[in-house]
Formats: C-alpha cells, sequence, structure tokens
C-alpha cells in the first residue's frame, strides 16, 4: 500500500524568504500523480501544484515549484518570497494514474509566516 | 460557477443522535468524494458517489454511515447514532469526470459532545 510521509509537523519562515517543506512517499507504482494542497484557517483545501511522475521536469506556479526525485521518492515544495497569506497547513498527497479519488494524504506541515 | 458547497459549516450533536452533511457539487460535476479528517492528520477517502450510484464506498465505515446522491438535489453523508470518535472536519469534493481534479469544499465540522 502507498504511504505519505511529512516529517514537519511545523515549520516558520520569515516574510519574503524561502521555506521548503518535505514529503516522502512509498509505492510500488511507477506512473502517479503528486500534489501540494494548501489548507487556510478557513479550512478550504486548494491545490496548490501537481506534479505527473512520467515528468522528469519540476512543476512550477509563480512561487511555488517542487522537487521531485522519483528514485529517492522524495517530493519537496519550495515557497519563494514567503508572504503572509501563506501561512497555512499544507498537505502532501499521492494519487494513482487507475484512481483520482483514491487520494493518499500525509499528515500535513503547519507553516507560520513571521513578519 | 460557485465552488463546491458544503453545508452546515458547523454541527453540533450529542451522542446518539444523527448527522446529515450536505454537499452540492459545482455545476457540471457528476461525480462526488467525501473525506474525513481527523486531527492533526490528513484527510482519509470515505466514498465516491455518481449520481444515483454508489461506486465505491471501500473507506467508510460499515455501520452508522450512508451516502447518496440522488437525481435532484445535494449529496448527502448521514451519521447515524454518532459516538465522540465521529468529531472531524468532513470534505467534500467533486469532479466533471472520474479522471479530472476534483474540487474541493470548505468542509463540515462535526462535534459530537
Amino acid at each position: 500500500a502507498q504511504t505519505v510521509t511529512q516529517s514537519q509537523p511545523e515549520m516558520s519562515v520569515q516574510e519574503a524568504e524561502t521555506v521548503t517543506l518535505s514529503c516522502t512517499y512509498d509505492t510500488s507504482e511507477s506512473d502517479y500523480y503528486l500534489f501540494w494542497y494548501k489548507q487556510p484557517p478557513s479550512r478550504q483545501m486548494i491545490l496548490v501544484i501537481r506534479q505527473e511522475a512520467y515528468k522528469q521536469q519540476n512543476a512550477t506556479e509563480n512561487r511555488f515549484s517542487v522537487n521531485f526525485q522519483k528514485a529517492a521518492k522524495s517530493f519537496s515544495l519550495k515557497i519563494s518570497d514567503s508572504q503572509l497569506g501563506d501561512a497555512a497547513m499544507y498537505f502532501c498527497a499521492y494519487r494513482s494514474t487507475d484512481s483520482n479519488y483514491q487520494l493518499i494524504w500525509g499528515a500535513g506541515t503547519k507553516l507560520i509566516i513571521k513578519p | 460557477n460557485a465552488g463546491v458547497m458544503q453545508n452546515p459549516r458547523h454541527l453540533v450533536r450529542r451522542r446518539g443522535q444523527e448527522a446529515r452533511l450536505r454537499c452540492s457539487p459545482m455545476k457540471g460535476h457528476s461525480h462526488v468524494y467525501w473525506y474525513r479528517q481527523l486531527p492533526e492528520e490528513g484527510l482519509k477517502f470515505m466514498v465516491y458517489l455518481q449520481k444515483e450510484n454508489i461506486i465505491d464506498e471501500s473507506g467508510m465505515p460499515k455501520e452508522r454511515f450512508s451516502a447518496e446522491f440522488p437525481k435532484e438535489g445535494p449529496s448527502i453523508l448521514r451519521i447515524q447514532q454518532v459516538v465522540r470518535g465521529d468529531s472531524a472536519a468532513y470534505f467534500c469534493a467533486s469532479s466533471p469526470h472520474l479522471n479530472t481534479e476534483a474540487f474541493f469544499g470548505q468542509g463540515t465540522r462535526l462535534t459530537v459532545v
């Protein structure tokens, strides 16, 4: 069975600086999807970025980028130029290619932005 | 296009009562998924429904929990005879097709007292 591990329960960063959130996963599949979701205090689950395992190029979305290391089964999220609005819980999630709803979720990392 | 709408946002029930959680998917979405989030944990899949059909309920407890997605109206997650352990945030997501991204609602926080 697949598992997703986020080893940092909480991280803090100074506003405008860069922070990296860690995620590792375990799977025997060769093709899959990985996601980072943001959950602000409003509890809305917002998709930040997604990566397809067959693509070697790391996904980027504005200030958000990932470091996808398939062999190491690592999928970290880098947030550049951190803003106060980035404060939230961040969840890493895994999905098989044959199931779009059986997302496997990590336990989350709480990101604190210091003004 | 309104997003996925869940209501109520907060629900308090006494042990033994019934809880009904509603989810209206985005317009044009016929696939609905329910997840549960316990404190300090990620989401856990519960059930996947299409209009009038339960496709996969492998993550839903066999007793006291049921879900439906009627032809008209919202999807309903029903928990009978609630217990303290049912206290959690329940999220609904929807998608237009099976293998497209799902969009999440804001969740319903159920507290059992």
